[in-house]
């Protein structure tokens, strides 16, 4: 069965430390990759997305995710985390090619930055 | 501001009883798409709205109906109401559908069920 995978589902970090966050798929062919964030009481939010071309896409506040198709990966990475980046994140995916819109989600990765 | 609202944002039912979500989508977009998320979960897509048709459906029961209105809002039905369809309902909304699925979807706040 198609599934994404996230691999940490809690990661807490001290401010200014580097983020990295997992993301697999089990898609064959054409897909369509985003991270979505939820800061906490709002609504989930796009980071960035990859459709096609560089594989190493840049979103909001400083996130890179890149997109490794060998290995089915769309790893989210910052150099440098802020207090502020508290959140759930997600990874999604969207299988292209007569699949609309549909997204599939991972379970989310939980991540909380101390001061 | 999403962009995309939703009602009601809580509601409390009982097992057996139905539900009627509602949501418009942000000024701009024609499409409808629900998730259910439940505690811990991601999201799980439920089905698509596009033209007043359902376009994509998720591994749902039949339980589960929706519509969508010709100014584009959209209405999701639970018919039969079980605890496990206790979760945070989500509504997005994007431009006009494309098949490849190449676009974005802005996401509302929720509406969330808990069915006792």
């Amino acid at each position: 069965a198609q599934s994404v995978s996230q691999h940490n589902h809690h990661v807490i970090l001290s401010e200014a430390a580097s983020l990295e966050l997992g993301c697999n798929y089990s898609y064959g062919g054409t897909v369509n990759l985003f991270w979505y964030v939820q800061y906490p009481g709002q609504h989930l939010q796009l980071l960035l997305k990859y459709f096609s071309g560089d594989p190493l896409v840049k979103g909001i506040k400083g996130f890179e995710a890149e997109f490794i198709k060998s290995k089915f990966s769309f790893n989210l990475r910052k150099p440098s985390v802020q207090w502020s980046d508290t959140a759930e994140y997600f990874c999604a995916v969207n299988a292209g090619s007569n699949s609309g819109y549909a997204l599939n989600f991972g379970k989310g990765t939980s991540l909380l930055v101390t001061p | 501001d999403a962009g995309v609202t939703q009602s009601p944002t809580h509601l409390i039912k009982t097992r057996g009883q139905q539900v009627t979500l509602r949501c418009s989508p942000k000024s701009g977009h024609d499409t409808v798409s629900w998730y259910q998320q439940a505690l811990g979960q991601g999201p799980q897509f439920i089905f698509q709205y596009y033209e007043e048709e359902e376009r994509q459906r998720g591994n749902f029961p039949d339980r589960f109906s929706g519509h969508q209105f010709p100014n584009y809002s959209s209405e999701l039905n639970v018919n039969a109401l079980l605890l496990g369809d206790s979760a945070l309902y989500l509504c997005a909304s994007s431009p006009t559908f494309r098949a490849s699925g190449a676009n974005v979807l802005t996401f509302g706040a929720g509406s969330r069920l808990t069915v006792l």
